[in-house]
């Protein structure tokens, strides 16, 4: 079945600096992927729609310069938090639209110190 | 804009018991998919079952199944023979034909118990 890698599957930073998850697609290409951010017992919140090739669409709410999206390839999304602070703190998971339905990375939770 | 109502926040069952996970939507499209997935505890989101709306006939997938009710916009799941390893939050989606962004639910947390 179709795979999504998502990395890295936790990671402590320091208040004001950037963290890199990425998302790959391993036996199939993903032209679209979705980034998603998840609170404790809580249903799973649409950040973001990657887009291979051209700029991500946000939901409303999300600000774009602080959660850079990029998506080079058919099989690589990126998020980027920028200038991280702990009120970003929480769990980002991605995932892409394969030939069934969609298929879900394992997840990135993230602390900021 | 379409929603997904999941009116139970939590529930358990004893194992090898059978459980009904309700789901509502709300659309005015006629062709859609939907979605039963589960996140246990390791926050893995893993796909339960699909039904197309387009299908009259109820999906399983072994001991998962649906009651899609297509008038009532309702789209159960009952899991049969609960496992312990059930226990998870199950999340119900809605996903337009042509689009490609899918509507959760809220979510209900099962506890399967021993």
């Amino acid at each position: 079945g179709a795979v999504v890698s998502q990395h890295p599957s936790w990671v402590i930073c320091k208040s004001g600096t950037s963290v890199k998850i990425e998302c790959r697609s391993l036996d199939f290409q993903a032209t679209t992927m979705f980034w998603y951010r998840q609170f404790p017992k809580q249903s799973l919140m649409l950040m973001a729609t990657s887009n291979e090739g051209s700029k991500a669409t946000y939901e409303q709410g999300v600000e774009k310069d602080k959660f850079l999206i990029n998506h080079a390839s058919l099989t690589l999304s990126t998020l980027t938090v920028t200038s991280a602070h702990p009120e970003d703190s929480s769990f980002y998971i991605c995932s892409a639209r394969d030939s069934y339905g969609y298929t879900f990375g394992s997840g990135t939770r993230l602390t900021v110190v | 804009a379409q929603t997904v109502t999941q009116s139970q926040p939590e529930m358990s069952v004893q194992e090898a018991e059978t459980v009904t996970l309700s789901c509502t939507y709300d659309t005015s499209e006629n062709n859609y998919y939907l979605f039963w997935y589960k996140q246990p505890p390791s926050r893995q989101m893993i796909l339960v079952i699909r039904q197309e709306a387009y299908k009259q006939q109820n999906a399983t997938e072994n001991r998962f199944s649906v009651n899609f009710q297509k008038a009532a916009k309702s789209f159960s799941l009952k899991i049969s023979d609960s496992q312990l390893g059930d226990t998870a939050m199950y999340f119900c989606a809605f996903m337009k034909l042509s689009g490609n962004k899918l509507v959760f639910g809220a979510g209900t947390i099962l506890r399967v118990k021993s």
